[in-house]
């Protein structure tokens, strides 16, 4: 049971690249979710899934595309890398509870990268 | 100003100290809160989990909660080394809200033998 685990661990981009980060879980987990991390910002939410084949906006999803095509993947893509998005990005799941509670995130280890 | 507030810290303790993590919040909606650990170029972990005001404890940490204030803290007892890490609050809506999680920007802690 490897949990979360993302692709690739870290990345280099030159200003106007394209890339796409992979996430997968194993635990059959319903939600998905990409933060970034920066210091100073904690974790902010880009893009979020309820389900396989949805997704929906956070907090900062300008410059960010996702697509949840199997329940268990959920990609994250920067058509046109810029500096502003070197981060680390972590991804996450959950399995809803009922609507008297919340459910507990599991993050995968990260993916450093740098836009130049 | 952001919804959640936290000390970044850093904080530096001996071993065996009481340490003492607080955020702040501003939207009355929380009724979730959550302490995540994370340690260097790892993801964070749930650590504990409270729903409303109250306390809860497990093991040599105690989590509280007051809403009145809109104050959250966490508190390790007999701190050790393996301890050191960023401490990230959380906090969740719930509802419609469910899942979408708002972070603090998180405090480094060193615990020092």
């Amino acid at each position: 049971n490897a949990g979360v685990t993302q692709t690739p661990k870290f990345r280099v981009l030159k200003t106007g690249q394209s890339m796409t980060l992979l996430c997968a879980q194993d635990m059959n987990h319903e939600y998905m979710y990409w933060y970034r991390q920066d210091p100073g910002m904690g974790l902010r939410l880009i893009h979020y899934s309820v389900g396989e084949g949805t997704t929906a906006k956070g907090e900062v999803p300008d410059g960010y595309n996702v697509s949840r095509l199997k329940k268990q993947n959920f990609l994250l893509g920067l058509e046109s890398a810029a500096p502003s998005q070197t981060s680390v990005y972590f991804c996450a799941s959950s399995e809803p509870l009922d609507s008297y509670s919340t459910d507990t995130q599991y993050f995968g280890p990260g993916t450093r990268l740098t836009v130049l | 100003q952001k919804e959640v507030e936290q000390d970044p810290g850093p904080l530096s303790v001996p071993e065996g100290a009481i340490v003492s993590l607080n955020c702040t919040y501003s939207n009355s909606a929380f009724q979730y809160f959550m302490w995540y650990r994370q340690y260097s170029r790892k993801g964070p972990e749930l650590l504990m989990y409270t729903y409303s005001s109250g306390n809860k404890e497990d093991g040599r940490f105690t989590a509280q909660v007051d809403k009145s204030s809109k104050y959250i803290s966490l508190f390790i007892r007999d701190s050790q080394p393996s301890d050191s890490a960023t401490y990230l609050c959380a906090m969740n809506a719930g509802g419609t809200s469910y899942g979408k999680l708002t972070f603090g920007q998180g405090t480094i802690l060193t615990v020092h033998p």
